[in-house]
C-alpha cells in the first residue's frame, strides 16, 4: 500500500502569483502522477513526473504554467504560476496501481481571487 | 465524444435500494478503476478490474471487454455510500498507469 500526504491541503491565493504543492509518498515510486479537477468536473491529468528526467505534460498544459520537480523516488512538487481564477481547482497527486489498487494524496483545493 | 462516459450524472436513491452505475469506453484498456469521491475530496479506489468481476462487501463491479461497458452495484444502500462515483480506465495505447476519468456519477442515497 501507499500513504500520500499533501501540502498545502488548501489555500487562498492572489490572481499573478505562484503556488507550490507538495506530495509525499511513504514508499518509491517511478512514476508519480498530477492531476487537477476543476469545480464539478472530473479529474484531468496534468503531467507524468519521473524521477530523474522531465515531466511529461498532457495536452493543454505546459512547463512554464506547471512546473515540476521529481528530486527523488519519494517526493514531488507542482508549481502552479502566474495564477489566474481559472487556476480554482484540486490538485491531486497520485500513484500507482499496485496490487490492484490506484493511491491518490487528500489533494489541495486552490482558491484564486 | 469522450474516451469514457458515464450514466446516470446523478442518481437519488432510497436507503436498502440496489443500485447501479454505468460506465462506457471506447479505447482499448488495460483496465479499468472504479473510485469514491467523498464531498471532502478524497479519493478511495474501490476496484480496479481487466475481466469478469469483483466483489467487496455490498460493492459489485463488472466488466464486458468485448462491449466495452462496466457496471458498479452497490446492494442494500445507506446513506454513508452517498458520494461521486468515478470510472477510469488506463489504456492499451499509453502508460498502464496513466488514467482517463469519467465525468463522476453523484450518488445521494436518502435514509
Amino acid at each position: 500500500s501507499a500513504v500520500i500526504s499533501q501540502k498545502p491541503s488548501r489555500d487562498i491565493c492572489q490572481r499573478g502569483t505562484s503556488l507550490t504543492i507538495q506530495c509525499q509518498v511513504d514508499s518509491q515510486v517511478t512514476m508519480m502522477f498530477w492531476y487537477r479537477q476543476q469545480p464539478g468536473q472530473s479529474l484531468t491529468l496534468i503531467a507524468t513526473a519521473n524521477q530523474g528526467s522531465e515531466a511529461t505534460y498532457e495536452s493543454g498544459f505546459v512547463i512554464d504554467k506547471f512546473p515540476i520537480s521529481r528530486p527523488n523516488l519519494t517526493f514531488s512538487t507542482l508549481t502552479v504560476s502566474n495564477m489566474s481564477p481559472e487556476d480554482s481547482s484540486i490538485y491531486l497527486c497520485s500513484v500507482g496501481p499496485w496490487a490492484d489498487t490506484q493511491y491518490f494524496g487528500p489533494g489541495t483545493r486552490l482558491t484564486v481571487l | 465524444k469522450n474516451e469514457v462516459e458515464q450514466s446516470p450524472q446523478n442518481l437519488t436513491a432510497q436507503e436498502g435500494e440496489f443500485i447501479t452505475i454505468n460506465c462506457s469506453y471506447s479505447v482499448g484498456i488495460s483496465a479499468l478503476h472504479w473510485l469514491q469521491q467523498h464531498p471532502g475530496g478524497g479519493i478511495v479506489s474501490l476496484f480496479m478490474l481487466s475481466s469478469g468481476k469483483k466483489k467487496h462487501g455490498r460493492l459489485i463491479a463488472t466488466i464486458n471487454i468485448q462491449e466495452k461497458h462496466s457496471s458498479l452495484h452497490i446492494t442494500a444502500s445507506h446513506p454513508r455510500d452517498s458520494a461521486v462515483y468515478i470510472c477510469a480506465v488506463s489504456s492499451e495505447e499509453t502508460s498502464g498507469s496513466r488514467l482517463t476519468f469519467g465525468e463522476g456519477t453523484q450518488l445521494t442515497v436518502n435514509p
